[in-house]
């Protein structure tokens, strides 16, 4: 079955970068969506088509392709940034969806 | 308001049936794609199910084809999620959410989800 592959963590200090990637062997064929997850919430989508950001998702929060990798920056990242992270395309048939198994985000 | 608002979770046995629902409002159910979404306790997301604006085209995931079944009733604003064959490792919280575009499936309303508890 098809897979995204991402780091289980990544760690940034308050104002600091952060950088989340993605693998997947159907790139750059298949767009990549990341989601934003707090806990006990539900996901918000805040990358779409790569590197598109939907109306209301702060400016700090990027997108970027290179090869059969995306990766999800959040530049100045904050506090309330904290959360998981989790990217999603579908296969190459474009039949199934599939997310990869997620980021935790700590900015601390 | 525009929302998706899921019901119909709870506990069952392994080997038993539970059809979830979810109610869309404040837009135009008929003219989205919908999916089912689950995330198991303490774990990541996993996509599940699409049906097309009108139910003519559905995907599955592979480890839930043949036991769920995934529907809509436009006129009600209703998709479903009928599951059968429950396994102790269908226990999550599933979501309901729109696709936003029918050529790029990625989610832009999603419910608040609703607990299936499998267990004996």
């Amino acid at each position: 079955s098809y897979e995204l592959t991402q780091p289980p963590s990544v760690s940034v200090s308050p104002g600091q970068t952060a950088r989340i990637t993605c693998y997947g062997e159907a790139l750059p064929r298949q767009y990549v969506y990341w989601y934003q997850q707090k806990p006990g919430q539900a996901p918000v989508v805040v990358i779409i088509k790569d590197s598109e950001r939907p109306s209301g998702i702060p400016e700090r929060f990027s997108g970027s392709v290179s090869g059969t990798t995306v990766t999800l920056t959040i530049t100045g990242a904050q506090a309330e940034d904290e959360a998981d992270y989790y990217c999603q395309s579908a296969d190459r048939s474009g039949t199934s969806g599939v997310f990869g198994g997620g980021t935790r985000l700590t900015v601390l | 308001q525009v929302q998706l608002v899921e019901s119909g979770g709870g506990l069952v046995k392994p080997g038993g049936s539970l059809r979830l629902s979810c109610t869309a409002s404040g837009f135009t159910f008929s003219d989205y794609y919908m999916t089912w979404i689950r995330q198991a306790p303490g774990k990541g997301l996993e996509w599940l199910s699409y049906i097309s604006m009108s139910g003519g085209i559905i995907y599955y995931a592979e480890s839930v084809k043949g036991r769920f079944t995934i529907s809509r009733d436009n006129a009600r604003n209703l998709m479903f999620l009928q599951m059968n064959s429950l396994r102790v490792e269908d226990t999550a919280v599933y979501y309901c959410a729109r696709v936003a575009e029918s050529k790029h499936w990625y989610f832009d309303l999603w419910g608040r989800g609703t607990l299936v508890t499998v267990s004996s």
